[in-house]
């Protein structure tokens, strides 16, 4: 089944504790991203990466790293996480673009982040 | 960068009835435009999505609209049922040949389906 697979689903944790959401595709896509959703705010983008070893930032990457070392693995990393990144997160992928422009994104399940 | 504003953020409409719910966005580089369903605790799911060399796209129900000149588009659903309750999100994007620019989402419009 063609599927975007996050881990966790959900995270309690504390202020300063290191910690990586993983995010997997088996679509074979090479676009990948991050988003936060908060209420009001609707989806923003953290991060996205267009293809292996390259990243860039989206809207809101101030307290996360990423990283693209395979193609169906794109890791969020929140260093030192504050109780503002409590969050509702979603990845995402897509075939990127091609001949006629972007393609569509598939999102994963979510998860869901709280920071004490 | 991209703005995109949505409107309006509930809406309301009895069974049966039509909705439309209205997007706008800034930057005229812009040309690929999806939308997206999201149900309560779940993901974001492509619904329709439409490019910027075609101004109307319809998949039964529900169809957009996209005016260029005026830099917005519109998502319509017609016959609406209580299955259609939901958050529905506009986005846009650029792709500039280099590759694809993010999507940048509007905040989103709750739409209440009334029996």
């Amino acid at each position: 089944e063609a599927q975007v697979t996050q881990n966790p689903r959900y995270l309690i944790t504390v202020t300063g504790k290191k910690l990586t959401v993983t995010c997997s595709q088996n679509m074979n896509h090479e676009y990948m991203s991050w988003y936060r959703q908060d209420p009001g705010l609707g989806l923003r983008q953290i991060y996205y990466s267009m293809n292996v070893e390259v990243t860039d930032k989206g809207d809101v990457p101030e307290g996360y790293k990423v990283s693209r070392k395979e193609k169906r693995n794109f890791p969020l990393i929140l260093e030192s996480p504050s109780p503002n990144q409590t969050s509702l997160y979603f990845c995402a992928s897509s075939f990127g673009t091609g001949p006629i422009g972007n393609q569509p994104q598939h999102f994963g399940d979510g998860t869901r982040l709280s920071i004490l | 960068g991209e703005n995109v504003e949505q409107h309006p953020s509930t809406l309301s409409v009895q069974e049966g009835d039509s909705a439309v719910i209205k997007c706008t966005y800034s930057d005229s580089a812009s040309n690929y435009f999806p939308w997206y369903k999201q149900e309560l605790g779940k993901r974001p799911q492509l619904i329709i999505d439409i490019r910027s060399n075609v101004g109307e796209k319809k998949d039964q129900r529900i169809a957009v609209t996209l005016n260029k000149t005026a830099k917005h588009f519109s998502l319509h659903i017609t016959e609406t049922q209580p299955e259609d309750s939901a958050v529905y999100f506009c986005a846009a994007s650029t792709w500039s040949g280099g590759g694809a620019d993010g999507l940048t989402f509007g905040k989103g419009t709750h739409l209440i389906i009334q029996p």
